[in-house]
């Protein structure tokens, strides 16, 4: 059973384009979050999602920034005109499917790291 | 949302000695407690948990306590060793509104 996979591993970007982030969570798992890490700092929340639903978003930039989770597919984080203090490390997370929601251990990607230039 | 606090934010201790971590939490329904380690440049990585109908659980030289009471739980490391130099962070999943981490605590083993 494959990890969890996260593509791109590195992502440079000039500042204005578009950054796309792809996760595809551990088979079985239909949970996915995504979080922020900048250098020497702790995981920042940034989105919950299940399969073509966002669950709780309250952690994501309210510009610029979107996620998706389809029913096929990898889930996506979306960066539009990205800006230099986009740069950061953006790790996600999988965890399998619970009645009472997101309880479980959270088993994450290598991340992708970005940086704006 | 569900505040969590980390302390401390760094810890250096002796090869040999022991490590403790402390999260404290403001109010929350959950009943799943763990911890994740990061190494540098690595992704984070689970190492021990606990559920609320237990206040301890070991793994080797890693244990975890919990005091639902008093609201924190505690990751307690014995017999450092180099290798166990990273940054730990404690979680507490929902029912919190928002996932939420610890700011995590950089814990460097001394040889």
């Amino acid at each position: 059973n494959a990890g969890v996979m996260q593509n791109p591993r590195h992502l440079v970007r000039r500042r204005g384009q578009e950054a796309r982030l792809r996760c595809s969570p551990m088979k079985g798992h239909s949970h996915v979050y995504w979080y922020r890490q900048l250098p020497e700092e702790g995981l920042k929340f940034m989105v919950y999602l299940q399969k073509e639903n966002i669950i709780d978003e309250s952690g994501m930039p309210k510009e610029r920034f979107s996620a998706e989770f389809p029913k096929e597919g990898p889930s996506i984080l979306r960066i539009q005109q990205v800006v230099r203090g986009d740069s950061a490390a953006y790790f996600c997370a999988s965890s399998p499917p619970s009645v009472s929601g997101p309880t479980d251990t959270q088993y994450f990607g290598p991340g992708t790291r970005l940086t704006v230039l | 949302g569900e505040n969590v606090e980390q302390h401390p934010s760094t810890l250096s201790v002796q090869e040999g000695d022991s490590a403790v971590i402390k999260c404290t939490y403001s109010d929350s329904a959950s009943n799943y407690f763990p911890w994740y380690k990061q190494e540098l440049g690595k992704r984070p990585q689970l190492i021990i948990d606990i559920r609320s109908n237990v206040g301890e659980k070991k793994d080797q030289r890693i244990a975890v306590t919990l005091n639902k009471t008093a609201k924190h739980f505690s990751l307690h490391i014995t017999e450092t060793q180099p290798e166990d130099s990273a940054v730990y962070f404690c979680d507490l999943p929902p029912p919190a509104r928002q996932l939420t981490f610890g700011s995590g605590t950089q814990l460097t083993v001394l040889p």
